[in-house]
């Protein structure tokens, strides 16, 4: 089973529509959240981190789930330019910072 | 303030070729490492460091070796280039509990 897992997408959303998506971490001790997104070959960048109580940022809200093992991230009036893909990143803070990223939800927002 | 800056941005290599990645940041963040991207295998460790002079493989470390010598420096070296090495190579660096901050990364095809 994989540290960090994602469903691969893509999901095709109406531009102005709602769209979220799960990612499930497998190691109870992980102890910080992110999400990243990814442009066609272009570096990942941080999109927002994750905290225990759930955060927003703008149209992006963020929810981690420690008893179930699993962060969200939904996407409000969803914009043409929020076509990309989405990582999952998950820090064992004991190792020394050393994230471990999920293989992607790739989002198309679409006219 | 420029961030993570790696060099060269693409690169072409023969099988059995040397060659190192430079990987530089003037954020005076205290981790840094290097990951791969493949397609479909989403983004994998190759080494980590916690600061100068502390190293630690990742997930895919063999075929390459690293040093940090500096807080600001974190070079990758392939010591003999073998196709399976064809990736795109990302550097990243942070702080302790934050997100990464990734450099644009260097495309390397090897022939």
């Amino acid at each position: 089973r994989k540290e960090v897992e994602q469903d691969p997408g893509p999901f095709n959303v109406p531009e102005g529509a709602t769209v979220a998506f799960n990612c499930t971490y497998s190691n109870s001790a992980s102890q910080s959240f992110f999400w990243y997104r990814q442009d066609c070959r272009k570096e990942p960048k941080l999109l927002m981190s994750v905290y225990s109580s759930g955060n927003e940022d703008g149209r992006f809200t963020a929810q981690l789930n420690r008893a179930s093992q699993y962060i969200s991230l939904l996407i409000r009036d969803s914009k043409l330019s929020d076509s990309a893909t989405y990582l999952c990143v998950v820090n064992l803070m004991a190792a020394g910072n050393k994230l471990t990223f999920g293989g992607g939800t790739r989002v198309l927002v679409k006219p | 303030n420029a961030g993570v800056t790696q060099t060269p941005k693409f690169q072409v290599l023969k099988t059995g070729q040397s060659m190192t990645l430079q990987c530089a940041q003037d954020m005076n963040h205290e981790y840094m490492s290097w990951y791969r991207q493949d397609p479909g295998m989403g983004l994998r460790l190759i080494h980590y460091s916690v600061g100068a002079g502390i190293t630690d493989q990742g997930e895919v470390p063999n075929g390459y070796n690293v040093s940090r010598s500096t807080t600001e420096d974190f070079p990758l070296r392939l010591l003999s280039a073998a196709p399976s090495q064809t990736s795109v190579y990302f550097c990243a660096s942070s702080r302790q509990g934050t997100g990464y901050t990734f450099g644009s990364g260097t495309r390397l095809t090897v022939v």
